[in-house]
């Protein structure tokens, strides 16, 4: 079983629906929850990130944390054909650097016309 | 704009040829990073580096190796011992010393693909 287990869709929507991206994990010592957008054939860029447990809105965009059900998601709201992309969740403990962080597989999401 | 350049963008290997990636950063970030990334496998450590002159295997390295001359570049070296190499590449940095806030920052990508 992986650490962290990830939908790899592909998941289409009409525009303007809520989207709800989830990652679940099995480490317990995961603390900082992060969420990167990849556009076909380019580098993952940061979304979103958490510390811990909750919310934390930035503008369309809600990343949510459930730390007692291992489990994290991302919402979008409005969703815009510009969301089309790949969604990489990311999760790390409290030390270490980069070497440290765990990868989900992606969701893929078409927003479609 | 600071960012981190990654060349080249695409890239054809004949078997039992090694291929050198280049990564160069401009963000004066301490730690780089090498990625391979696969289909439903999501992003897989080579190796990484925390200061220059020093470099750890991340875990996937057989086959790969990397140098840390300067601050500002990390290039990725597919030697022809990768059973495996055609995939896509990812470099990526970030700042030292900032415990736990693993943000990174990555580069556009090289695909690699052997004939």
């Amino acid at each position: 079983q992986k650490e962290v287990e990830q939908d790899p869709g592909p998941l289409s929507v009409p525009e303007g629906a809520i989207v709800s991206l989830n990652c679940t994990y099995s480490n317990s010592a995961f603390q900082y929850f992060m969420w990167y957008r990849q556009y076909s054939r380019k580098g993952p860029e940061l979304l979103m990130y958490t510390y811990s447990s909750g919310n934390k809105e930035d503008g369309r965009f809600t990343a949510q944390v459930d730390k007692s059900s291992k489990y994290i998601s991302l919402f979008i709201r409005d969703s815009q054909p510009s969301d089309s992309a790949t969604y990489l969740c990311a999760m790390s403990g409290l030390t270490g650097g980069g070497n440290k962080l765990t990868f989900g597989t992606g969701t893929q999401l078409k927003v479609e016309l | 704009d600071g960012g981190i350049t990654q060349s080249p963008k695409y890239l054809f290997r004949k078997e039992g040829q090694n291929v050198t990636l280049s990564c160069e950063q401009n963000l004066n970030h301490d730690a780089m990073y090498w990625y391979r990334q696969d289909p439903g496998q999501g992003l897989r450590l080579i190796y990484y580096s925390q200061i220059v002159n020093d470099f750890q295997k991340g875990d996937i390295a057989e086959g790969y190796s990397v140098s840390r001359e300067k601050k500002e570049s990390f290039p990725l070296t597919v030697t022809s011992a990768q059973k495996n190499p055609t995939a896509f590449y990812l470099c990526a940095s970030t700042r030292a010393g900032v415990s736990g806030a693993n943000v990174l920052t990555f580069g556009a990508g090289s695909r690699l693909t052997v004939l």
